[in-house]
């Protein structure tokens, strides 16, 4: 199976100011057919995941801008430009390149 | 809109079953591969299970032989039926869309299992 590992675990951040989680995988996640389907996930305390980023640079619709994904291979990145009120939650990267896919293991963004 | 809804859910005993549904509107159902994601209370996500378009179903280490993943396209259902429950099972389990391949788009508000004599 795919390990993926994030970092930090938790990220204590100031309204306005930028924030960034990282995840690695244990191989490539480069799918046989070109693409890497890395994605990113937010969960909103109470409430169900929702899809940020998939491909690991794409924005999924009604995503603000401020999101933004980047990276390749094994190595990705998830940046917030100015964090807001209603960016707190647990912040989840989802491989879904190899079966069985996998997730990491979760990064709880709050404000300082 | 496309909207997932999970029902079936609740409190079953140790070696018990349970069916659990994922009833889809806003989108055609046949066109897409269907995920079940489950999350333990107070704990990460999990990938459990996914039927494709054609019905062909992949599951993970830890359900597989206990868990079987359906659809209805008729009914734009997908199922989970749960067999031989644990404790370990309890969660809340998601259903979620893969729509662009290799994307799990839309997902429902969950359902909670509980395992617990």
């Amino acid at each position: 199976d795919i390990v993926m590992t994030q970092t930090p675990l938790s990220s204590p951040v100031t309204l306005g100011q930028p924030a960034s989680i990282s995840c690695r995988s244990s191989q490539s996640l480069v799918h046989r057919d070109g693409n890497t389907y890395l994605s990113w996930l937010q969960q909103r305390p109470g409430q169900p995941p929702r899809l940020l980023i998939y491909k690991i640079s794409n924005r999924f619709s009604g995503v603000p801008d401020r999101f933004s994904g980047s990276g390749a291979g094994t190595d990705f990145t998830l940046k917030i430009s100015r964090v807001e009120a209603e960016d707190v939650g647990v912040y989840y990267c989802m491989q879904l390149t190899q079966f069985p896919y996998t997730f990491g293991q979760g990064t709880r963004l709050e404000i300082k | 809109e496309v909207q997932l809804l999970e029902s079936g859910g609740g409190l079953v005993q140790p070696g018990g079953s349970l069916r659990l549904s994922c009833t889809a509107s806003g989108f055609t159902l046949s066109a897409y591969a269907m995920n079940w994601v489950r999350q333990a209370p107070g704990k990460g996500l999990e990938w459990v299970s996914v039927i494709d378009e054609n019905g062909s179903a992949v599951y993970a280490d830890s359900v597989r032989g206990r868990f079987s993943i359906s659809r209805d396209n008729s009914k734009s259902t997908v199922y989970l039926q749960m067999n031989s429950l644990r404790a370990d099972d309890t969660a809340v389990y998601y259903c979620a869309r893969e729509g662009t391949p290799g994307t799990a788009d839309y997902w429902g508000q969950g359902n909670l299992v509980t395992v617990s004599s």
